[in-house]
């Protein structure tokens, strides 16, 4: 099992492009969730999924949206890339709906300039 | 899930020395999960507390979930340098259905 897959790892943008970081996993989880990493900000919930078909804003969702596929995938769009949003993202899932254990991906490193 | 506040943001100790994380809340929390970040990689899952009062532990690690739900604290017996990372604490679910949110983060190194 590959568990959660991200892709791309890294990515550069220029400021007003758009890109869609996209996330699988193969566990049959639930919820899935979209976080970013900055230094000193912990990680922060930009949107989530709590079960296919639902998707529910986070602390951070301005200037992002999501898509939740199908039960498996679940997708980040950036639709007009800001230098604010150069940061580490970070996609999550969850079996069930108690909430136990969250499965983190690798990680997407993007850069806006 | 509800705002959590961590604290300290870091903490730099000598191997062997002990450390210890907080995480605390102003609402009382249905659990608290918490994760270890290594440098450079992805968070992952320890421990779920959901209980009061609740005491895990694991090898050198010792969680702690408070009487009132309303803090908790992850101490680290005798660090080594193997415990250099990010740990975080997070809340799942409350009044948001699905929803896992974490507080900042302590960022701890650890000198030989």
């Amino acid at each position: 099992n590959a568990g959660v897959t991200q892709t791309p790892k890294f990515q550069v943008l220029k400021t007003g492009q758009s890109m869609t970081l996209q996330c699988a996993q193969d566990m049959n989880h639930n919820s899935m969730y979209w976080y970013r990493q900055d230094p000193g900000m912990g990680l922060r919930l930009i949107y989530y999924s709590a079960s296919e078909g639902t998707t529910d804003k986070g602390e951070v969702p301005n200037g992002y949206n999501v898509s939740r596929l199908n039960k498996r995938e679940f997708s980040l769009r950036l639709e007009s890339a800001a230098p604010s949003q150069t940061s580490v993202y970070f996609c999550a899932s969850v079996y069930g709906s108690t909430l136990t254990e969250a499965f983190f991906g690798q990680g997407t490193r993007l850069t806006v300039v | 899930g509800q705002q959590v506040m961590q604290i300290p943001q870091y903490q730099h100790v000598q191997e062997g020395e002990d450390f210890t994380t907080y995480c605390n809340s102003s609402t009382t929390l249905s659990n608290i999960q918490w994760y270890k970040q290594r440098p450079g990689g992805h968070p992952v899952f320890l421990i779920q507390l959901v209980k009061s009062g609740e005491v895990k532990k694991q090898k050198r690690l010792t969680f702690q979930f408070g009487e009132a739900k309303k803090n908790s604290s992850l101490h680290i017996t005798a660090t080594q340098t193997t415990d250099v990372g990010t740990y975080f604490c997070g809340n799942a679910g409350g009044t948001s259905y699905g929803k896992l949110t974490f507080g900042q983060g302590t960022i701890l190194t650890v000198h030989p």
